[in-house]
């Protein structure tokens, strides 16, 4: 069975930088094809893809986000770090992560619950 | 940065009924695209993918057709577990963008 789960702060002040952690069980993102995105969802609107990173290491970025996004694999295998830098009230939403797999052409198959982020000064 | 825009907002329709749902995107995409449903407090979803695979498990009652920029989500019989709302979305570039989303509630 696979399973995402998002953690992190549910509050964050305006400037600071957010720091998420999805923790994953049921694949290995060493698996040739896998990735797992970060995609956040604000009150109300459509979801907005963040970043990517896939299981050779390769990284990908909202064009409109780049300057702001990091992603990385975590310490532990079974885990990857997303971080944005000087949050903003825009920013406030529900953040997921989500893995895909490229060889099948198949885009976010299994989500996390999402974590509830507000960003307030 | 490629755009995807969805029609209607808004379908009101009945237990029964066959639900078109459009998304256009704003240049060609060929069939790099998915259809989500995402019902409140839940993530979404994924249906259908590469504009016309029906995702394990999901129900045959849903379809998807098109290629290039005109895409199609159909329900053939909605059911009452299928009030939702319901996002188109391409992949395979770092565009990804959703379209804005097609709410299917109650008549």
């Amino acid at each position: 069975q696979i399973t995402l789960k998002e953690s992190g702060p549910t509050l964050v002040k305006t400037s600071e930088t957010l720091t998420l952690t999805c923790t994953f069980s049921g694949f290995s993102l060493s698996t040739r094809g896998l990735s797992v995105g970060w995609i956040r969802q604000p009150p109300g609107r459509a979801p907005e893809w963040l970043a990517s990173i896939y299981w050779d290491d390769d990284k990908r970025y909202s064009p409109s986000l780049r300057n702001r996004v990091t992603i990385t694999k975590g310490s532990s295998s079974d885990q990857v770090v997303f971080s944005m830098t000087n949050m903003a009230p825009a920013d406030t939403g529900t953040y997921y992560c989500a893995r895909a797999n490229t060889l099948e052409s198949r885009p976010w198959i299994d989500w996390g619950q999402g974590t509830r982020v507000t960003v307030s000064s | 940065d490629i755009q995807m825009t969805q029609s209607p907002s808004t379908v009101s329709a009945s237990v029964g009924d066959r639900v078109t749902i459009a998304c256009r995107a704003s240049q060609s995409i060929r069939d790099w695209l998915a259809w989500y449903q995402q019902k409140p407090g839940r993530a979404p979803k994924l249906l259908i993918y590469k504009a016309s695979t029906l995702e394990s498990g999901v129900p045959s009652r849903f379809s998807g057709s098109g290629s290039g920029t005109e895409f199609t989500l159909t329900i053939s019989t909605l059911q009452a577990d299928d009030f939702a709302t319901y996002y188109c979305q391409h992949y395979n570039t770092d565009s990804r963008a959703f379209g804005q989303g097609t709410k299917v509630d109650i008549k």
